[in-house]
């Protein structure tokens, strides 16, 4: 049974670095799409971008400027990096398995964590 | 970017009757090729994250009851509970997943009447 666990700090203060890391248990994170998206309290989701284990990435205009992901095959993770975060990025932030059969890719999200809160706070 | 938007926000069903989401897309999100539908919808409770429900617009996740069903094709698309239980208490989402960027709609919250 595949499981996906966010980790990283809860706080985080403004115009800093927001780092969290995508644990991939009970499975390979090979020849797989990986994802962050996110949802601010109360509010919709978000889609952040995605990754493959071979590296190649795809972000969300929107945060594009300060995105990126990247991903630890050796350790079975995938993480995240916001820069200059405000008080606009506090939210729940999910890593997500992108659906796959066989080796065709099917591009929605499957298999989510749990789920993280980050504040952005002073 | 392919906008989705959901109607409406909220809904208020009694239980054991059909409860029905709308979902639309800013443009169409089937692909001809092979004729499928890119959008999914998903089941958000309370402090749990998103449960993958229906993808290709009609085709129902292992495991997810047989009331829930999706149906549509290019722009508009519906997600019917056609007997509302308590447990389906949620806030419900369609995403588009036919380019990038991947979006969602709003939600629409779902309450006992």
């Amino acid at each position: 049974q595949v499981q996906l666990q966010e980790s990283g700090p809860g706080l985080v203060k403004p115009s800093e670095t927001l780092s969290l890391t995508c644990t991939v248990s009970g499975g390979s994170i090979s020849s797989i799409y990986w994802s962050w998206i996110r949802q601010p309290p109360g509010k919709g989701l978000e889609w952040i971008g995605y990754i493959y284990y071979s590296g190649s990435t795809n972000y969300n205009p929107s945060l594009k400027s300060r995105v990126t992901i990247s991903v630890d095959t050796s350790k079975n993770q995938f993480s995240l990096k916001l820069s200059s975060v405000t008080a606009a990025d506090t939210a729940v932030y999910y890593c997500a398995r992108i659906a796959y059969y066989g080796s065709e890719t099917y591009w929605y999200f499957d298999l989510w964590g749990r789920g993280t809160l980050v504040t952005v706070s002073s | 970017d392919i906008v989705m938007t959901q109607s409406p926000d909220s809904l208020a069903v009694s239980l054991g009757e059909r409860a029905t989401i709308n979902c639309k897309s800013s443009q169409s999100v089937l692909y001809t090729s092979n004729n499928k539908n890119y959008l999914t919808w998903y089941q958000q409770k309370p402090g749990q994250p998103p449960k993958l429900l229906i993808y290709w617009a009609s085709t129902r996740e292992s495991g997810v009851p047989d009331r829930f069903s999706g149906s549509g094709s290019g722009t508009d698309f519906t997600l019917t509970i056609s007997s509302l239980q308590a447990e389906d208490v949620a806030v419900y989402y369609c995403q588009q997943y036919y380019s990038t960027p991947f979006l969602f709609g709003q939600g629409t919250k779902l309450e006992i009447k």
